[in-house]
């Protein structure tokens, strides 16, 4: 079953624009992690960001998390083409072990 | 370092066959999980081993299996395959438990026909 839940489901955006997607979770979590997956290939770690941290950095990617309210916001600053591929969040459960629990995604498509 | 290698990439099978996939992890990680995704129900979790032993498991029928062989090798077999068994399987391996994210190969399309 899904944990999380992305919002948006989709989103078009030009290049050099920044791309934001959130997630929201239902239960404790260790961690949470974002990945990328391009055309239905295999999924890319992108950043994890600790139970325990508000706010994580790499590159151009922007991480929060709220453990108060149990969302996440992934921001992509000065997006590319490149960028183009589907978004997902997925919980690292204090319950669940050493299963992830995914949400469904956010398809992002950035066109130049 | 070479990746997450699976074989094969691409399957068509029969209903009530049985398939077998394979999964190579990076070296030395010893913890190797499965997930299976459709279009339907998204990402879904089905099993993780660790040194050999099956450390969680999904709520998947009993059809869905695997193991995990000392060179940390993954295999997983589903039996009996049905139609709502296709779908892209992938597996993900980690050097250990922790604050460390999955890498992940790039998948095995299962088409049951």
């Amino acid at each position: 079953s899904q944990q999380g839940e992305e919002d948006p489901q989709a989103l078009s955006i030009q290049e050099g624009e920044n791309a934001t997607m959130n997630c929201s979770y239902k239960t404790s979590i260790n961690n949470l992690q974002w990945y990328r997956q391009n055309s239905g290939r295999g999924l890319v770690h992108l950043i994890l960001i600790r139970s325990n941290e508000r706010e994580k950095h790499s590159g151009r990617l922007r991480v929060t998390l709220d453990t108060s309210k149990k969302s996440s916001s992934l921001l992509i600053t000065a997006s590319r083409a490149a960028d183009t591929a589907s978004y997902f969040c997925a919980t690292d459960e204090i319950k669940a072990g050493t299963a992830l629990i995914f949400g469904k995604g956010t398809t992002l498509s950035v066109s130049s | 370092k070479a990746g997450v290698t699976q074989t094969p990439r691409y399957l068509i099978k029969t209903r009530g066959q049985q398939v077998t996939l394979s999964c190579s992890p990076i070296s030395g990680h010893r913890s190797v999980s499965w997930y299976q995704q459709t279009p339907g129900q998204g990402l879904q979790f089905l099993f993780e081993y660790f040194s050999e032993t099956q450390r969680n498991k999904g709520n998947f029928p009993g059809r869905f299996s695997g193991r995990q062989f000392s060179n940390s090798r993954s295999e997983m077999n589903v039996s009996t395959l049905e139609l709502g068994d296709s779908a892209l399987y992938l597996c993900a391996s980690r050097f250990s438990t922790g604050f460390v994210g999955y890498t992940f190969g790039s998948g095995t399309r299962l088409t049951v026909v």
